[in-house]
């Protein structure tokens, strides 16, 4: 049973538009979350987190929001671009790190 | 410093080999994770190590798949015998108890 779900397997945006990426989890004991970014013949990379006491953090073009009573966060990315376009796993602060199934987002120009 | 490093990058070998999957972690790092990537299971833990020790197993799909940690800068992932199911890309991530997983280059098993 998957405690971090990403129901999305892809989503496809217009560069310059917003991409929203959503995941949900099942654990009400998780109290920080993580987004990783994976291109094609890499490891996934780290790109933005955020702790159970906030709401929102944000990182330049990258926002996460949290919303816990629903158990769900999004990843947003304004303005997307080209370059975005990767593999978006969310991840749940338990020792170890859960994974959801990822999001490839393609970016398009 | 040169990251967490994967070897061999691919792998392609016979239903019935024995296949052995390299990672060196980063110096330091005293947590060591194997992950396995899929279409249908996305990643999922096959195990990890802290200070040099199993912790958690409970993902090793079989018998088949074990894992060994002989000191801190060296672990390796053994599949005997491999099966076609098995073809996948596997990491490897090391963390230490204030940073985040970094994650090496994969290696992408394709057993025929």
């Amino acid at each position: 049973d998957q405690q971090v779900k990403q129901n999305s397997p892809s989503l496809s945006v217009q560069e310059g538009r917003i991409s929203i990426l959503n995941c949900d989890y099942t654990n009400s004991m998780f109290d920080y979350f993580l987004w990783y970014k994976k291109y094609p013949a890499e490891g996934p990379t780290f790109l933005i987190s955020i702790s159970s006491i906030k709401d929102k953090n944000e990182d330049g073009r990258f926002t996460v929001f949290l919303n816990k009573s629903a158990k769900h966060l999004s990843l947003h990315i304004v303005p997307s671009q080209p370059g975005d376009s990767a593999v978006y796993f969310c991840a749940a602060s338990d020792t170890p790190l859960v994974f959801g199934k990822g999001t490839r987002l393609s970016v398009i120009a | 410093d040169a990251g967490v490093i994967q070897s061999p990058r691919h792998e392609v070998t016979e239903m019935g080999q024995e296949v052995t999957l390299r990672c060196k972690p980063i110096s330091g790092h005293n947590s060591l994770f194997w992950y396995r990537q899929t279409m249908m299971r996305g990643l999922e833990l096959l195990i990890y190590f802290n200070n040099n020790v199993p912790i958690d197993d409970s993902g090793m799909p079989e018998d088949r798949f074990s894992a060994k940690m002989p000191n801190a800068s060296f672990s390796t992932l053994k599949i005997q015998p491999s099966e076609p199911r098995d073809s996948a890309v596997y990491f490897c991530a090391s963390s230490s108890g204030t940073s985040g997983y970094t994650f090496g280059s994969g290696t992408r098993l394709t057993v025929v």
